[in-house]
């Protein structure tokens, strides 16, 4: 199993521009989130998924959109990146039931500059 | 909302030492979860606690819920070189599959 992984790894954006950050898990797990990671703040929730076709708000959802189409995918969206999106962002996701239940599983993170 | 704070955000610590991050809620928790995240990685899952009072080790780890669920620690023993890292610690509610994290202890050893 590849676990939770996140394509693409380093990303330079200039202001305006748009992108997509892919997660894909192959561990058939319900719930799916999208966090940044600023130095200083810990990881916040942007959006998140508990199942295929929905989602939701989380900590800091302005500026970004997610799709979740197929339970394995959870797509993050910039439509007009900022310099202010500068940042590591991490894919995670949790079984919905079992032992490890709401234990979070983590992509090994996309590196974003916005110029 | 809920807010979780952890302090202290850096810790430098002599090998062989011990030393303690502290975690604390502003609601009761449900369950908290303890991370790790090694320089340059992702956040690896370490333990969750779920009971009041409720105290798990592993090897030199401890951690521990408090009596309230409101706050929890994590004790490293004769802390070593492969403890190097960021520790974070994430509580949710009930009925809520959300974690908020806290803003996470950077660990540095001295050899």
């Amino acid at each position: 199993n590849a676990g939770v992984t996140q394509t693409p790894k380093f990303r330079v954006l200039k202001t305006g521009q748009s992108m997509t950050l892919l997660c894909a898990q192959d561990m058939n797990h319900e719930y799916m989130y999208w966090y940044r990671q600023d130095p200083g703040m810990g990881l916040r929730l942007i959006h998140y998924s508990v199942g295929e076709g929905t989602t939701a708000k989380g900590e800091v959802p302005d500026g970004y959109n997610v799709s979740r189409l197929k339970k394995q995918n959870f797509l993050l969206g910039l439509e007009s990146a900022a310099p202010s999106q500068t940042s590591v962002y991490f894919c995670a996701s949790s079984p919905l039931v079992g032992q490890k239940k709401d234990t979070q599983y983590f992509g090994p993170g996309t590196r974003l500059t916005v110029l | 909302g809920q807010q979780v704070m952890q302090i202290p955000q850096y810790q430098h610590v002599q090998e062989g030492e011990d030393f303690t991050t502290y975690c604390n809620s502003s609601t009761t928790l449900s369950n908290i979860q303890w991370y790790k995240q090694r320089p340059g990685g992702h956040p690896v899952f370490l333990i969750q606690l779920v009971k009041s009072g409720e105290v798990k080790k592993q090897k030199r780890l401890t951690f521990q819920f408090g009596e309230a669920k409101k706050n929890s620690s994590l004790h490293i023993t004769a802390t070593q070189t492969t403890d190097v890292g960021t520790y974070f610690c994430a509580g949710s509610s009930s009925n809520d599959y959300k974690l908020s994290f806290g803003a996470g202890t950077t660990v540095t050893v001295r050899a």
